[in-house]
Order: C-alpha cells, then sequence, then structure tokens
C-alpha cells in the first residue's frame, strides 16, 4: 500500500544532541513537508520541498535542517540549536502534477522527547 | 498573510447528533481551497473533506458537510448522526497560490462524542 513512513515513532534525545527524524514516501509525490505540532498551537510549517536538491524554509525553520537527495525521502534533522525540541513532528507529502486540489498525505508522526 | 481561525478550541457532542465546527480565514486571493483534517488519538492526520472557493456548491462527504460562505470568509463544518469514531482533534486549513500553495493550519478543534 501507498502511504508515507515515519521513524522512530518515539524518540528521546539528550540537551545539546543533534537527532534527525525519517520520512518516506511512495506516493510518486513531487511535494515534502515538515510540520511541527505542540498542544494549542495548530501544525506549523518548518520546511518543504517540491523537488530533488531543493528545499525551502518554512515558518520555524531555526534549528532544523533538512536535505532532498531522492524524490521519496526527505529527513529532518533536529540540531541543539532548536530550542525548545520536544514536540510532535508530522511529515506529509503531496501530488502537485495532477488537478488535485492539494490535498496533503501524512505520515504517522514521530515524538521527540529531550531529556 | 492569509490566518485561519478556530474559535472553539474544544466541543462535546453527544452520540447521534450534529455538531457544528466554526472556522474563518482571511486572505485576498479569490482562487483557493479550503481543507478539514481530522486527527485522531492514533495521530494519523486524514482528509476529511475539501472546497474549491470557485464553487458556490458546499461539498459533502456522507455525515460531513461544509457551509462555505465566501464573502464572510467562514468555512464551518457539519457532522451529522455522530458517532463515537469522530472522537479527534479537526483542523482547518487553507491553500492558496493556486494548487502549489503551502496549506495554512488553524491551531484545532478537539471534539469528544459522548455515548
Amino acid at each position: 500500500d501507498g502511504g508515507i513512513t515515519q521513524s522512530p515513532k518515539y524518540l528521546f534525545r539528550k540537551e545539546g544532541q543533534n537527532v534527525t527524524l525519517s520520512c518516506e514516501q511512495n506516493l510518486n509525490h513531487d511535494a515534502m513537508y515538515w510540520y511541527r505540532q505542540d498542544p494549542g498551537q495548530g501544525l506549523r510549517l518548518i520546511y518543504y520541498s517540491q523537488i530533488v536538491n531543493d528545499f525551502q524554509k518554512g515558518d520555524i525553520a531555526e534549528g532544523y535542517s533538512v536535505s532532498r537527495e531522492k524524490k521519496e525521502s526527505f529527513p529532518l534533522t533536529v540540531t541543539s540549536a532548536q530550542k525548545n525540541p520536544t514536540a510532535f513532528y508530522l511529515c506529509a507529502s503531496r501530488d502537485l502534477r495532477t488537478a488535485n486540489t492539494g490535498e496533503l498525505f501524512f505520515g504517522e508522526g514521530s515524538r521527540l522527547t529531550v531529556l | 498573510a492569509q490566518t485561519v481561525t478556530q474559535s472553539q478550541p474544544e466541543m462535546s457532542v453527544q452520540e447521534a447528533e450534529t455538531v457544528t465546527l466554526s472556522c474563518t480565514y482571511d486572505t485576498s486571493e479569490n482562487n483557493y481551497y479550503l481543507f478539514w483534517y481530522k486527527q485522531p488519538p492514533s495521530r494519523q492526520m486524514i482528509l476529511v473533506i475539501r472546497q474549491e472557493a470557485y464553487k458556490q456548491q458546499n461539498a459533502t462527504e456522507n455525515r460531513f458537510s461544509v457551509n462555505f460562505q465566501k464573502a464572510a470568509k467562514s468555512f464551518s463544518l457539519k457532522i451529522s448522526d455522530s458517532q463515537l469514531g469522530d472522537t479527534a482533534m479537526y483542523f482547518c486549513a487553507f491553500s492558496g497560490g493556486g494548487s502549489q500553495g503551502n496549506l495554512i493550519f488553524g491551531k484545532g478543534t478537539k471534539l469528544s462524542v459522548k455515548p
């Protein structure tokens, strides 16, 4: 079945460590996104990519980095520069080529806790 | 800048009854898309319903329907015959700039369906 796979589902990190969250999709979608979800804040866009080897900052990119070396993969690194990294992270993808009206498909999310 | 406002942080409804979730948005664009997403306690976000701004007819998907008031910039979601499985966070989202515009989410409404 086609879909988006995020791993790990739960991750614990010590302060000062970088961690990388994985996101893989087999939907053949061009665009991929990373959102951060905090209670009462909704979803906030961290980074997005509409084509391989290219990506743009979203609203809260500071302290995060991404890469898009393959169409299927869009990993997110939470660096030690992110001051409040404990959150739920959602990866999503989207087909830009068809007449689709822009529906996002989401992974199951990764919960990061900084100890 | 576009904004999406959900004024009801939490709501509850009795099973089999009808509930309406509110959403307003602000944009200067004329062509855009609106979405309602559902996030159950299992966390995977799924699309409930979408509306193209150029369509005057309100979208309907089984028990879910919207009341789209373009002039008022209002996009409410009505859930009829509520079921226990409807318990979830519901997010309203806006996408402008054609089909490639990024989605902007509201802060969500937590809906509880009570037996």
